[in-house]
């Protein structure tokens, strides 16, 4: 089983500030890797998919990068939307597996 | 639009039954793998169960296996999960996600989620 650890657990920042994010994976994944952005009280939303691609109507600001084990989601400059929780998930590997998240908050 | 509805939550007891169903439109569903994804209160997501669109191949979780079904009705554009033998650790946010591949792929539209307690 494919274990994602994700760090940092909390990443307090301001508007306008770059985020950075990690995934790491117990094994490699390879490029099959998604993030995912939750905000209290709804449902996740596919970001990225395939470690960099951008899902359909995610802006530029997001952009994915890693492959093997070691993934990052970055975001250029926060806008006040974005301050959320952020899931890697893998799907190289049996069964599909979720990260631990990142709580992205304001500063 | 793509829509997904799960409904069928609640509150059961320990070793009771329920039967998730979520209602899709927008899209063709017959064309889709779909899964159901989990939430525990607080917690993290946990993927659950897939089905492919014509249910010729069905995973599930460890976690779940033996207790949980997961099926769907393509004339009818719905999903279901039939939970059984339901234990305190099965409460969680129930969510119906499109797969974007052909089974435990990435899940790229969700539904609002329905709440399952598991409680005496």
């Amino acid at each position: 089983e494919t274990v994602l650890t994700q760090s940092p657990a909390t990443l307090s920042l301001s508007p306008g500030e770059r985020a950075t994010l990690s995934c790491r994976a117990s094994q490699s994944v390879s490029s099959s890797l998604a993030w995912y952005q939750q905000k209290p009280g709804q449902a996740p939303r596919l970001l990225i998919y395939d470690a960099s691609n951008r899902a359909t109507g995610i802006p530029a600001r997001f952009s994915g990068s890693g492959s093997g084990t070691d993934f990052t989601l970055t975001i250029s400059s926060l806008e006040p939307e974005d301050f959320a929780v952020y899931y890697c998930q893998q799907r190289s590997n049996w069964p599909p597996a979720f990260g631990p998240g990142t709580k992205v908050d304001i500063k | 639009e793509v829509q997904l509805v799960e409904s069928g939550g609640g509150l059961v007891k320990p070793g009771g039954s329920l039967r998730l169903s979520c209602a899709a439109s927008g899209f063709t569903f017959s064309s889709y793998s779909m899964n159901w994804v989990r939430q525990a209160p607080g917690k993290g997501l946990e993927w659950v169960s897939s089905v492919t669109s014509n249910s010729n191949y069905i995973y599930y979780a460890d976690s779940v296996k033996g207790r949980f079904t997961i099926s769907r009705d393509n004339a009818k554009n719905s999903l279901y999960l039939q939970m059984d033998s339901l234990r305190a650790e099965d409460t969680a946010v129930y969510y119906c996600a499109r797969d974007t591949g052909s089974g435990w792929s990435y899940y790229d539209y969700w539904g609002q989620g329905t709440l399952v307690t598991v409680s005496s």
